[in-house]
């Protein structure tokens, strides 16, 4: 089985400021893991991914992500967000020995204001 | 433009009909991916397609069914249509698996509304 868990419905900063979107996982094996982001009446873009090797992962637009097994997380990260950064996040995991089959978290809505 | 296209963006129709999603893949990708999102349910995996075959099935209902053809172009069919199956239907493509390839490649979805 495998599942991950956004638990923030939301995450609200303001421009400028840091930006942290959380992600934890369940597999029952060596997990990949990915981050894509979703603009208003858009499809997913994909962000980063941890495949394997280096823990820190570096993404499109800004973002970064690390992962940490002993704690089971993936959390998303950027230094200094910006207002076109306002989008939906989701956090998903496959697992190695099974590559075809992608799980979504439930999504975070990251508002940045000006 | 992720390279995958879907057909059509809306569909409006009534409960117990039957619909047929389209997908085109991006050029020279083998896997497509069905998803479902709703607002109660979120993003839900339905089927994935490689080169044709079935590899693996998430919450897909009895009432859904899904193919790939040898162009590799995928539908999705839904019948017997209830108010619940309103949602945005995504279809992605990869080369391969997701660690394989390392991403996939979301259209931009159809929007199915059941009245």
């Amino acid at each position: 089985a495998q599942s991950v868990a956004q638990p923030e419905d939301q995450v609200n900063v303001a421009e400028g400021n840091p930006l942290t979107v959380k992600c934890t996982y369940s597999v029952s094996g060596n997990p990949y893991l990915f981050w894509y982001v979703q603009y208003p009446n858009r499809g997913l873009q994909f962000l980063l991914k941890y495949i394997t090797g280096d823990n820190l992962v570096k993404g499109s637009y800004g973002f970064e992500a690390e992962f940490n097994k002993s704690q089971t997380s993936f959390h998303l990260k950027k230094p200094s967000a910006l207002v076109s950064d306002s989008a939906l996040y989701f956090c998903a995991v496959s697992l190695r020995s099974n590559d075809y089959k992608l799980s979504f978290g439930a999504g975070t809505t990251v508002t940045v204001r000006a | 433009d992720s390279g995958v296209t879907q057909t059509p963006k809306h569909l409006i129709t009534a409960t117990g009909q039957r619909v047929t999603l389209r997908c085109s893949p991006r050029s020279g990708d083998l896997s497509v991916y069905w998803y479902q999102q709703s607002l109660d349910q979120g993003l839900q995996f339905l089927i994935q397609y490689y080169n044709g075959e079935e590899r693996a099935k998430g919450n897909i209902l009895e009432r859904f069914s899904a193919q790939q053809f040898p162009d590799l172009h995928s539908e999705l069919n839904l019948s017997s249509l209830e108010l619940g199956d309103s949602a945005l239907y995504f279809c992605a493509s990869s080369l391969g698996g997701s660690g394989r390839s390392g991403e996939l490649f979301f259209g931009e979805g159809s929007r199915l509304t059941v009245l």
